[in-house]
């Protein structure tokens, strides 16, 4: 079964630094899309970035970038300038035609 | 433990007709969320519970679409009557307590697809 996994129950980063979430997941498909979503305590699920498993060039959204490494099938996050609203908990998640699997998500706290 | 089970797995329907998507939370969890995930539009809460009780539906789209929690182990999301656009994948999710950084259990969807 595919599978989606973040190593990193909590991470923790200082007022305009830069963290990095990591994420592997598994699957044997060949075509597929990998997202990032945030989400704050309101239980909203924010899009933070995506990436279409067939394009190798790294997606990027301002702050936000990834490191898409196929071949391992790593998906990171990479947060730069790290801001007091970027604390929330992070879920990668994984999507073929016909199935979607989520991680257990990453608990991420900035210290001002 | 099995997880967050929902069913069906897949439903085609015709325009007009009822949906009634199925979940089941994971025992002893006190929350539980119903998504709706397009790539147009991302990952949308729709409405969630705590404890049985309807907490915040501010996300259910309109009047067609109506959400029940009868009992600490299932709830249901029915959709009357659909249309095209409600074509989507429902996600049910359960976690205990809440507070902010508890995980979310996610089930594997309902792909609802309406002709």
């Amino acid at each position: 079964a595919q599978t989606v996994t973040q190593s990193q129950p909590e991470m923790s980063v200082q007022e305009a630094e830069t963290v990095t979430l990591s994420c592997t997941y598994d699957t044997s498909e060949s075509d597929y899309y990998l997202f990032w979503y945030k989400q704050p305590p309101s239980r909203q699920m924010i899009l933070v970035i995506r990436q279409e498993a067939y394009k190798q060039q790294n997606a990027t959204e301002n702050r936000f970038s990834v490191n898409f490494q196929k071949a391992a099938k790593s998906f990171s996050l990479k947060i730069s300038d790290s801001q007091l609203g970027d604390a929330a908990m992070y879920f990668c998640a994984y999507r073929t035609n016909n199935d979607m699997r989520f991680g257990a998500g990453t608990r991420l706290t900035v210290k001002p | 433990d099995a997880g967050v089970i929902q069913s069906p797995r897949h439903e085609v329907t015709e325009m007009g007709q009822e949906v009634t998507l199925r979940c089941k939370p994971i025992s002893g969890h006190d929350y539980l969320f119903w998504y709706r995930q397009t790539m147009m539009r991302g990952l949308e809460l729709l409405i969630y519970f705590n404890n049985n009780v309807p907490i915040d539906d501010s996300g259910m789209p309109e009047d067609r679409f109506s959400a029940k929690m009868p009992n600490a182990s299932f709830s249901t999301l029915k959709i009357q009557p659909s249309e095209p656009r409600d074509s989507a994948v429902y996600f049910c999710a359960s976690t205990l307590g809440g507070l902010f950084g508890n995980t979310i259990y996610f089930g594997e969807g309902s792909w609802l697809t309406v002709v």
